[in-house]
């Protein structure tokens, strides 16, 4: 199965900052997704980010608070923008792969906003 | 877009015990459902995983049942260990490629000895 590299896997960032959180895949993948995991949650999808096109965000999410950047299909970024305490949270990236689509997720990145 | 009920919300048994979690989704296409074994501060790890051309799928003490005309999957644990303490979340997804896992809120396990 794909392995992804995550990071950063952890930081503490300023209110009103941007942090990036970037996903790099060992084989080509069609679609990347990036997921939220807030405290003591369940996991809940962001986007789906196809290469080549903008991504698609769920309801709730926009891209102006989290653009993302697909440039190749062993790669993806997240942004998270002008962040607030309420952006706390484990953000993830998953691929899925081939005909048996195995999902496979990144180690996450646990973002604190302070 | 698929939405996925996930019961009970918490679960405490005693070693030894059978445990079952119960997950319901909604959209008909669905047709792939895993589950994840979460431990604190890890990444979602995959225990299991059933298709709609299946009805059970055993791997030891675990399993899983498929009812797709109910619309519900559950998950077995027996003989529990405490190692088996953890958070479980079901998820589904349809047959269309890319499409991404909707997970259920998830189940959280106490097996005490």
């Amino acid at each position: 199965s794909a392995v992804i590299s995550q990071k950063p896997s952890r930081d503490i960032c300023q209110r009103g900052t941007s942090l990036t959180i970037q996903c790099q895949v060992d084989s080509q993948v069609t679609m990347m997704f990036w997921y939220r995991q807030q405290p003591g949650q369940s996991l809940t999808l962001i986007a789906t980010a196809n290469q080549g096109s903008e991504a698609t965000y769920e309801s709730g999410f926009v891209i102006d608070k989290f653009p993302i950047s697909r440039p190749n299909l062993t790669f993806s970024t997240l942004t998270v923008s002008n962040m607030s305490p309420e952006d706390s949270s484990i953000y993830l990236c998953s691929v899925v792969e081939g005909e048996d689509y195995g999902y496979t997720f990144g180690s996450g990145t646990r973002l604190t906003v302070v | 877009g698929e939405n996925v009920e996930q019961h009970p919300s918490t679960l405490s048994v005693q070693e030894g015990d059978s445990a079952v979690i119960k997950c319901t989704y909604s959209d008909s296409a669905s047709n792939y459902f895993p589950w994840y074994k979460q431990e604190l501060g890890k990444r979602p790890q995959l225990i299991i995983d059933i298709r709609s051309n299946v009805g059970e799928k055993k791997d030891q003490r675990i399993a899983v049942t498929l009812n797709k005309t109910a619309k519900h999957f559950s998950l077995h644990i027996t003989e529990t260990q405490p190692e088996d303490s953890a958070v479980y979340f079901c998820a589904a997804s349809s047959d269309q490629a890319g499409t991404a896992l909707i997970f259920g809120k998830g189940t959280t396990l106490s097996v005490s000895s």
